[in-house]
């Protein structure tokens, strides 16, 4: 069965890039969407975005200016990376695959989360 | 974007007990509307998916309904391990496939 790991620094200094990369396995990147999603301590969750195994990419606007997700399919990986992190981005980060049945998207299956800590 | 907005925010419960949680959508969103279980500490995991379609393994006690704007998941009869956040989705609008602010089941 699909396993997703995430893996990164823990820990990034603010005005600094956060990347961080999600690796597939136990299964094939082919064929679904890959995505990202945030959950500040405490609180709920938040979209970032996602990536088709083609490259293809949605972003949620309020993050859109500062995000990049791209898919490496040789290594069965996709990767995250926010620029310019304030302190507003301490999160558990999510990686997790969307599959689709007839059109209705969904996310099957989820890493188990990594916290990243912005501070200085 | 389309908003959701679940209720209750929180909501105490016991054993045995009948559950309704709501999920409001901001507008139409068809059945593109998903339900997920957070335990403390642990990841998401999908218990239904187009507003009413049980995910592979999750028990029948969970139950989702309603299509529009309006949807309901329902726990049957409540066990100890049912205890957690609640998170509906919605993914009938791009780029965002918004969240609920989530609905917490405690004792």
């Amino acid at each position: 069965q699909v396993q997703l790991q995430e893996s990164g620094p823990g820990l990034v200094k603010p005005s600094e890039t956060l990347s961080l990369t999600c690796t597939v396995s136990g299964g094939s990147i082919n064929n679904y969407h890959w995505t990202w999603i945030r959950q500040p301590p405490g609180k709920g969750l938040e979209w970032i975005g996602y990536i088709s195994y083609s490259g293809n990419t949605n972003y949620n606007p309020s993050l859109k200016s500062r995000v990049t997700i791209s898919v490496d399919t040789s290594k069965n990986q996709f990767s995250l990376k926010v620029s310019s992190v304030t302190a507003a981005d301490t999160a558990v980060y999510y990686c997790a695959r969307a599959r689709d049945w007839v059109s209705y998207w969904y996310l099957d299956t989820w890493g188990r989360g990594t916290l990243v800590s912005v501070s200085s | 974007d389309i908003q959701m907005t679940q209720s209750p925010s929180s909501l105490s419960a016991s054993v045995g007990d009948r559950v309704t949680i709501a999920c409001r959508a901001s507008q139409r969103i068809s059945s593109y509307l998903n339900w997920y279980q957070q335990k403390p500490g642990k990841a998401p995991e999908l218990l239904i998916y187009a507003a009413s379609t049980l995910q592979t393994g999750v028990p029948s006690r969970f139950s989702g309904g309603g299509s529009g704007t309006d949807f309901t998941l329902t726990i049957s009869s409540l066990q100890p391990e049912d205890f957690a956040t609640y998170y509906c989705q919605q993914s009938y609008s791009t780029p965002t496939w918004t969240f609920g602010q989530g609905t917490m089941v405690d004792i």
